[in-house]
């Protein structure tokens, strides 16, 4: 069945550490997207990628990194300047503007 | 630039009783809508769209919205709430014909059921 699949389900990072958060999808959709989702904040969007080796940044990019070297595949990596890191992170893929999305289940991200 | 507002983050119902879910956009131009709904540590699952055509749209799960241009609304609603329906749920806008615009979100609307 095709569908998007995250990696790990729970995460936790040391302070100072880079993580890197894997996100695949099978859907053949050419655009991809990371959110980040805090309790009553919703989902805010940290980078999206249209198109293979293009990516832009989100509302809330500053200390996130991305890559999109192959059309199934959008790693998203926490780097050590992200100061608040604790967080669900979702991965999308689309046939945007009128597919909508279809969602990975998500990592839980904890800085311990 | 676009926006969205859910109104009420968070909503408590009777089994039995009728949902409703406000949500109202800001767009320049025609919008696409979209409703998801979030259970506990999962992704989002489309409920349903708006893109063209009829506003009345009916999506899954019994629940359905309508879109109204002269009050920029896209309410969701549903006439009898089961124990199921728990769960959050968001009201999302993308544009056409705005290259490499991705959806954006409200906050969200916390939906209770009691029994």
């Amino acid at each position: 069945d095709g569908g998007i699949t995250q990696s790990p389900k729970y995460l936790f990072r040391k302070e100072g550490q880079n993580v890197t958060l894997s996100c695949e999808q099978n859907l053949n959709h050419d655009a991809m997207y990371w959110y980040r989702q805090d309790p009553g904040q919703g989902l805010r969007l940290i980078y999206y990628s249209q198109i293979v080796n293009d990516f832009q940044k989100g509302d809330i990019a500053e200390g996130y990194s991305v890559s999109r070297e192959k059309k199934e595949s959008f790693p998203l990596t926490v780097t050590s300047a992200q100061k608040n890191p604790t967080a669900f992170y979702l991965c999308a893929s689309s046939t945007l503007p009128e597919g909508g999305y279809t969602f990975g289940s998500g990592t839980r991200l904890t800085v311990v | 630039a676009q926006s969205v507002t859910q109104l009420g983050s968070h909503v408590s119902v009777s089994e039995g009783a009728l949902v409703l879910l406000r949500c109202n956009y800001s767009s320049s131009v025609p919008p696409y809508l979209f409703w998801y709904v979030q259970y506990p540590n999962q992704g989002l699952q489309l409920l349903l769209k708006y893109t063209t055509g009829a506003t009345l749209v009916k999506g899954i799960n019994g629940f359905e919205a309508e879109f109204k241009k002269s009050e920029t609304s896209f309410h969701l609603t549903k006439p009898s709430a089961h124990m199921s329906d728990a769960a959050e749920y968001f009201c999302a806008v993308s544009v056409l014909n705005q290259a490499g615009t991705a959806l954006i979100f409200g906050k969200g609307t916390t939906l209770s059921v009691s029994s």
